[in-house]
């Protein structure tokens, strides 16, 4: 079974640039998570979808952030314009879902994006 | 918010058995208890998981007493191969309530 699938792996942009990340989830999984974590942290959840609704976006920092699930499935994060306290790891995570029971809470995550603002 | 307090860090030789604590205070009826292992430059990985009591699987066990303020990650006979970076999730994944929150993590030092 394929995994979580994250584009890029790495970006370097400077501040005021924006950027973009990709996000293809496993297959069937209705839950889509985007976290960042910055280095020496836990990861913090910005947003997380239900199939094409969002569920929780309460720490998404929405002036600068956005995030949209296609047909619920793909995610895209864009960050517009960054500054330099976005250097993080972006992780993407799936799950089933909340309606399939505990089995629908373990999240798969990806492998994460680093990305460097300077 | 679950705000969830963990040691920074700990030590343990080969063989032995490990207890990592997790105290969640505020943790709600919704909430359900995850814990995530990370290695470096990866993302987390699913672990074990529970609502109440004990839990098990092939690579750990879950203790959680009845007022559920706190759980225990206990590992069985740690290998080098488990160092790593243990994460407790508190939360309720359906968003009515307590938001999924990471703690800062314990940092698991296995030594041969």
């Amino acid at each position: 079974e394929a995994g979580v699938a994250q584009s890029p792996r790495y970006k370097i942009i400077e501040k005021r640039q924006s950027v973009a990340f990709w996000c293809n989830p496993i297959s069937g999984h209705a839950t889509l998570y985007w976290y960042q974590q910055i280095l020496g942290q836990g990861p913090k959840l910005l947003i997380q979808f239900q199939n094409n609704g969002v569920v929780d976006d309460s720490q998404l920092p929405k002036d600068r952030f956005s995030a949209e699930r296609l047909k619920g499935v793909d995610s895209t994060l864009k960050i517009q314009p960054a500054k330099l306290e976005d250097s993080a790891v972006y992780l993407c995570a799936s799950s089933l879902g909340r309606d399939r029971g505990l089995l629908g809470y373990e999240q798969y995550f990806g492998p994460g994006t680093r990305l460097t603002v300077t | 918010l679950a705000k969830t307090t963990q040691p920074i860090s700990m030590d343990s030789y080969e063989g032995q058995e490990v207890n990592i604590t997790c105290s969640h205070n505020n943790i709600a009826t919704n909430d359900y208890i995850t814990w995530y292992q990370q290695f470096p430059s990866q993302g987390p990985r699913f672990i074990i998981q529970g609502y109440k009591t004990k839990v098990t699987n092939e690579v750990a066990s879950l203790f959680i007493p009845a007022d559920r303020k706190s759980s225990t990650l206990s590992l069985p006979r740690v290998s080098l191969s488990d160092t790593a970076v243990y994460y407790c999730l508190v939360g309720d994944h359906g968003g009515a309530t307590n938001k999924l929150i990471f703690g800062t993590g314990t940092l698991l030092a296995v030594q041969p």
